[in-house]
């Protein structure tokens, strides 16, 4: 069975301090991760996935297979990077993602 | 731009009653999604459907079902509302070209209140 496991529910950092946002998976296949991220009042968006290998308003994130991880991280926050962040997976062939809980990123000034 | 529309952003039916949830995307997407999403519990797939009259269970099915009769328009109906159904419903629609890379696009959501 697949799981997303987001440790933290709760994240407070000061700006400029630098963010990491775990997220460790299970599956069996080989999957393809995603992070998704929603702002205040606005929709669920895609924020990266890790086969684009791309950073995004400075965010990256790289899949280590061996640690089956995924994790998030920003070398330096800032105050609109305050948002709430979800990891999610997509098995092999599959249409359908499966979220972790979520991590409610909040960025001090 | 993609553009996935649901029919109410706030909802307050009672206990008992059936509830319509509707949801529209303009961009010929095959597969369409209806979630929910719970302070805590993250978001939790409902239903999904990758073509018209297609549907497959998700994570938490029971007290739901589904309605695909057109490509552009997916809608959740709870059959007798209750309580514990009180939640955001997220729609959300993905195009099918190589399965697993495509990025979902979702809706504003529902807030639903059972009384």
């Amino acid at each position: 069975a697949q799981r997303v496991t987001q440790p933290e529910k709760l994240l407070s950092v000061f700006k400029g301090a630098p963010v990491e946002l775990k997220c460790n998976y299970s599956y069996s296949g080989s999957p393809e991760l995603f992070w998704y991220v929603q702002y205040s009042r606005q929709r669920l968006q895609l924020l990266l996935r890790h086969i684009s290998r791309e950073s995004i308003k400075g965010f990256t994130a790289d899949l280590n297979k061996g640690e089956t991880s995924f994790h998030l991280k920003k070398p330096f926050a800032q105050e609109e990077d305050s948002a709430m962040y979800y990891c999610a997976l997509s098995g092999t062939g599959a249409n359908n993602l499966f979220f972790g809980t979520g991590t409610r990123l909040t960025v001090i000034p | 731009d993609v553009k996935v529309t649901q029919s109410s952003r706030y909802l307050v039916k009672r206990t008992g009653e059936k509830v319509f949830l509707e949801c529209v995307q303009d961009m010929d997407h095959e597969n369409m999604f209806w979630y929910r999403q719970d302070p805590g519990l993250g978001l939790r797939l409902i239903y999904f459907s990758y073509d018209v009259k297609m549907k497959e269970k998700g994570d938490i099915p029971e007290g739901y079902s589904v309605s695909r009769e057109k490509k552009e328009r997916f809608s959740l109906i709870l059959e007798s509302a209750s309580t514990n159904q009180t939640s955001m419903y997220l729609c959300a629609s993905s195009s099918r070209t190589g399965g697993a890379y495509d990025e979902q696009f979702f809706g504003p959501g529902t807030r639903l209140t059972v009384l």
